[in-house]
């Protein structure tokens, strides 16, 4: 099975911390993606790695940056936490690929006061 | 631009019966249309997958369904059960780029005993 591992379930973290969220994936995937999800607005992408060293913006990118220095990891960074990042975050990988199935993490609470 | 849309936002079922959730979409150039169910603070487990050239995906009691040219699909839960009880979404991937998916709002369905 398709594991894909956030080892972070719960933060709390005050307004201008740095915040690290790392995800690792086990099925040797190329694709790895960062999402938010909050109500009403539902699942949003921040930014996706299709390889090492590789990323490219999604819908919502400002305020985050990310880090993909091995195939299997995959961190998200808040370099200034504000109130309006409070979310859900959700990493998720796939093969390269149109026609593959994502699989995802169980998910990181962020709460920034 | 994709828009996925799941309605109704919420649907209550007495258990036993056999349901449809709609999922619906705007743009029919899609590589494949993807159902999750999402337990309350969890992340998404992907149930089926359905590619551009397949009419129907089944496992176990759900059958996914897709008509790429009227932009719709339906999930089918058969005798439905208290444990089916969750949010279902719905997402597409076509040639939008940076192979992400676009996410419905979610229908959240409650089953009951």
């Amino acid at each position: 099975d398709v594991k894909v591992t956030q080892s972070s379930r719960y933060l709390v973290k005050r307004t201008g911390e740095k915040v690290f969220l790392e995800c690792v994936q086990d099925m040797d995937h190329e694709n790895m993606f960062w999402y938010r999800q909050d109500p009403g607005l539902g699942l949003r992408l921040i930014y996706f790695s299709y390889d090492v060293k590789m990323k490219e913006k999604g819908d919502i990118p400002e305020g985050y940056s990310v880090s993909r220095e091995k195939k299997e990891r995959f961190s998200l960074i808040l370099e200034s936490a504000s109130t309006n990042q409070t979310s859900m975050y959700l990493c998720a990988s796939s093969l390269q690929g149109e026609r593959n199935t994502i699989y995802f993490g169980e998910g990181s609470w962020l709460t920034v006061v | 631009k994709q828009e996925v849309t799941q309605i109704p936002a919420a649907l209550s079922v007495p258990e036993g019966e056999n349901l449809v959730l709609n999922c619906s979409f705007t743009d029919s150039a899609i590589y494949n249309l993807q159902w999750f169910r999402q337990d309350p603070g969890k992340g998404l487990t992907s149930l089926l997958l359905i590619q551009s050239s397949q009419r129907e995906q089944t496992s176990g009691r759900l059958n996914a369904s897709l008509d790429k040219s009227s932009g719709r699909s339906t999930l089918y839960i058969a005798a439905s059960q208290p444990g089916d009880s969750a949010t279902y979404l719905c997402a597409v991937k076509g040639p939008q780029g940076a192979q992400k998916l676009v996410f419905g709002q979610g229908t959240r369905l409650t089953i009951n005993p």
